[in-house]
């Protein structure tokens, strides 16, 4: 069974739109929640990351992201896109036991004018 | 350096063909993971070393696939008898611990002809 799971494979939006990027995990993985963005031929880079403490986490270009542990969600959003938002989104997850980084298939996020 | 470094950026083989991909792993980072990027298919976890505890295979495709991480820092993954379907990205990434955020390199492009 998958152990981190992203719901949307695309998600196309209009500039200054809000956006929601969907995660959710399984029992399988602990609380160690990371959320990695690619930008068009780039590397991944950290966003946020959720270890323990406050369940909303603040990230890099306005991006935040909220740990729900009753849903076992850890959903991305941002108030506003830019169109320079557009990159393909990773969320990932420590796997509880064999302590290895886990991503969800990634999400797409396509910024239109 | 100050990043994941890896070696080639670029790779162009035959079928059939060995490759050794290379990756320095940030200074002091204990877990380096190695990941497969295909087209929509996300990244696949490969392998992951931690310290000197035996390293996690269980994602490795394939016998042709191995990977050695020496005294610590250095790890090398090497494709035997190469397919066309291994042709991917192939990514790297560092963390100073298993829970900590990891670092990602630029990856290596690999097609195989």
């Amino acid at each position: 069974a998958q152990s981190v799971t992203q719901l949307d494979s695309q998600v196309p939006v209009f500039e200054e739109a809000p956006v929601e990027l969907r995660c959710n995990y399984s029992s399988s993985v602990s609380v160690y929640l990371f959320w990695y963005v690619q930008y068009p031929n780039q590397g991944l880079q950290l966003l946020l990351k959720y270890l323990s403490g406050s369940t909303l986490v603040k990230g890099i270009n306005g991006f935040e992201a909220e740990f729900n542990k009753s849903q076992t969600s850890f959903h991305l959003r941002k108030p506003s896109v830019h169109i320079s938002d557009t990159a393909e989104y990773f969320c990932a997850g420590i796997q509880g036991g064999s302590e290895k980084l886990v991503f969800g298939k990634g999400t797409k996020l396509t910024v239109n004018p | 350096g100050a990043g994941v470094s890896q070696s080639p950026s670029n790779k162009v083989t035959e079928k059939g063909k060995d490759v050794e991909l290379r990756c320095d792993p940030i200074s002091g980072h204990t877990a380096l993971y190695w990941y497969r990027q295909s087209l929509g298919q996300g990244l696949e976890f490969l392998i992951y070393f931690q310290g000197n505890s035996a390293p996690d295979k269980s994602g490795l495709p394939s016998d042709r696939f191995s990977a050695e991480r020496t005294g610590g820092s250095v790890s090398t993954l090497t494709i035997q008898r190469t397919q066309q379907e291994d042709s991917a990205v192939y990514l790297c990434a560092s963390s100073l611990a298993p829970s900590q955020s990891a670092f990602f390199g630029q990856g290596t492009r690999l097609t195989v002809v």
